[in-house]
């Protein structure tokens, strides 16, 4: 069981397509995460927003836009991206914003995308 | 740089115990974390270390020792149902998570 949310479970797009992914989490949670999960290698942050304000950004490509109108919604708009970007993107929420305390993630179940 | 060592894959019988090692490499250190995650689906918290030590729960264990740079889940009594991927994750000095690519760990009848 999961308290946090995110749609669609699956998606195939073509590389001009434009699409968003949606996060939701019922926790009451101040932080959200957006992480790219591949095949046999760690997973990697992508952004992070904590009270709706992005405070990381690790060298993402434009292609990939967040959104956060608020502390429980997370949205990741999608545009030309390349095969490559082919993965699983989780969404994970904390109560506490990264560096207070040990602020544990909660995870979604993840996005599965498929880039053709 | 950065880095978390942990094997690719293992394979255990169930009703045995296994342990899955997470070895690490980080500028400063503030948690170490293992999460659990079956195939499709999100990953789940396990257990916190911060402090050297073991930390027990149920079947599952933690160890952690800051001056090696080592810890390790210990898994008893398995069932079939802990075939899973199993991350471990370290907090550095910036509070950043350092993700391990995960350990495959599968449970033979």
């Amino acid at each position: 069981e999961t308290g946090v949310t995110q749609t669609p479970r699956h998606l195939v797009m073509g590389m001009t397509n434009k699409k968003s992914l949606k996060c939701e989490q019922h926790l009451g949670h101040n932080a959200m995460y957006w992480y790219k999960q591949s095949a046999k290698k760690p997973l990697e942050l992508m952004f992070v927003y904590n009270f709706k304000e992005q405070t990381e950004n690790n060298s993402v490509p434009s292609r990939f836009s967040p959104e956060c109108p608020n502390s429980s919604h997370l949205f990741l708009h999608l545009h030309t991206l390349q095969p490559e970007d082919s993965a699983l993107y989780l969404c994970a929420s904390s109560q506490l914003p990264p560096g207070q305390g040990a602020d544990t993630q909660y995870f979604g179940p993840g996005t599965r995308l498929t880039v053709l | 740089g950065q880095n978390i060592d942990q094997p690719t894959e293992m394979t255990a019988t169930e009703g045995a115990i296994v342990q899955i090692n997470c070895t690490y490499q980080t500028s400063g250190f503030n948690g170490l974390f293992w999460y659990q995650q079956h195939a499709g689906e999100a990953p789940t918290f396990l257990s916190y270390n911060v402090l050297d030590g073991l930390e027990e729960k149920g079947r599952f264990s933690s160890f952690l020792s800051r001056s090696k740079g080592y810890s390790y889940l210990l898994l008893k009594e398995l069932q079939m149902k802990d075939s899973a991927s199993y991350l471990c994750a370290v907090r550095d000095s910036n509070y950043q998570l350092i993700w391990g690519a995960g350990t495959k760990l599968i449970i033979k009848p």
